[in-house]
């Protein structure tokens, strides 16, 4: 079975600071790899994912993420945070031999709150 | 594209009623759907995943003949809560897989669902 783990229920930084939240994941075969973000009383928003390719992959609102096999990370970062990048965030993986008709593991989610 | 919406974002019943909440993929036809329950201040769970025209495929854990799921059409999946309880009061979150193909998944905004 799969898991997630997210490092820190909540992460603090000030604004302009780099963003840095941590996403480790257990699998024998390298998972496809999202990240989603969530604003209060909504649904889900994909930020970015990786499945193959170039390990560092770019997403939306200036996010990226880079997937290490050897340590088994997906690590989130945004090099300067914005006020608006408040919310909560989830790391989440398929199972790659499902072909993407699997659901999501989710880890627990990072709470990330911007310091003016 | 790849718009998700929900019907109803929330609502309240009594205890011993039955809910019905939609999900529908509103540009794109969507061949597997996913339902997901959020607890205050905790990760995604997976309850079930539906398959256009099959029997959904429940998670361990969930009760089948509580929560119905029907996708009866490719853009269309209902999630129906029957004999509602307090403890069912949750955060439900569906997303849906695109038909052609591709690993990603689109959530919907969700439905907030209170059982007094």
């Amino acid at each position: 079975a799969q898991s997630v783990t997210q490092l820190g229920s909540h992460v603090s930084v000030s604004e302009g600071a780099l963003v840095l939240l941590r996403c480790n994941y257990s699998s024998s075969v390298p998972p496809y790899l999202f990240w989603y973000v969530q604003y209060p009383n909504q649904g889900l928003q994909l930020l970015l994912k990786y499945t193959t390719g170039a390990t560092l992959v770019k997403g939306i609102n200036g996010f990226e993420a880079e997937f290490k096999k050897s340590e088994t990370s997906f690590h989130l970062t945004k090099p300067s945070a914005h006020m608006s990048d408040a919310a909560e965030y989830f790391c989440a993986v398929s199972d790659r031999s499902g072909g993407g008709a699997d659901g999501l593991t989710f880890g627990k989610g990072t709470h990330l709150i911007i310091q003016p | 594209g790849a718009v998700v919406s929900q019907h109803p974002s929330r609502v309240i019943c009594k205890s011993g009623t039955s809910v019905k909440i939609e999900c529908r993929s509103l540009d794109f036809q969507a061949t597997t759907m996913f339902w997901y329950r959020q607890f205050p201040k905790k990760s995604l769970m997976l309850m079930a995943t539906s398959n256009e025209g099959s029997k959904a495929t429940y998670e361990q854990g969930v009760e089948k003949d509580k929560f119905l799921i029907n996708h009866a059409s490719l853009t269309l999946s209902t999630l129906t809560v029957t004999s509602a309880h307090p403890e069912d009061s949750s955060f439900y979150i569906c997303s849906a897989r695109d038909g052609a193909g591709g690993e990603t998944q689109y959530f919907g905004p969700g439905t907030r669902l209170l059982v007094l």
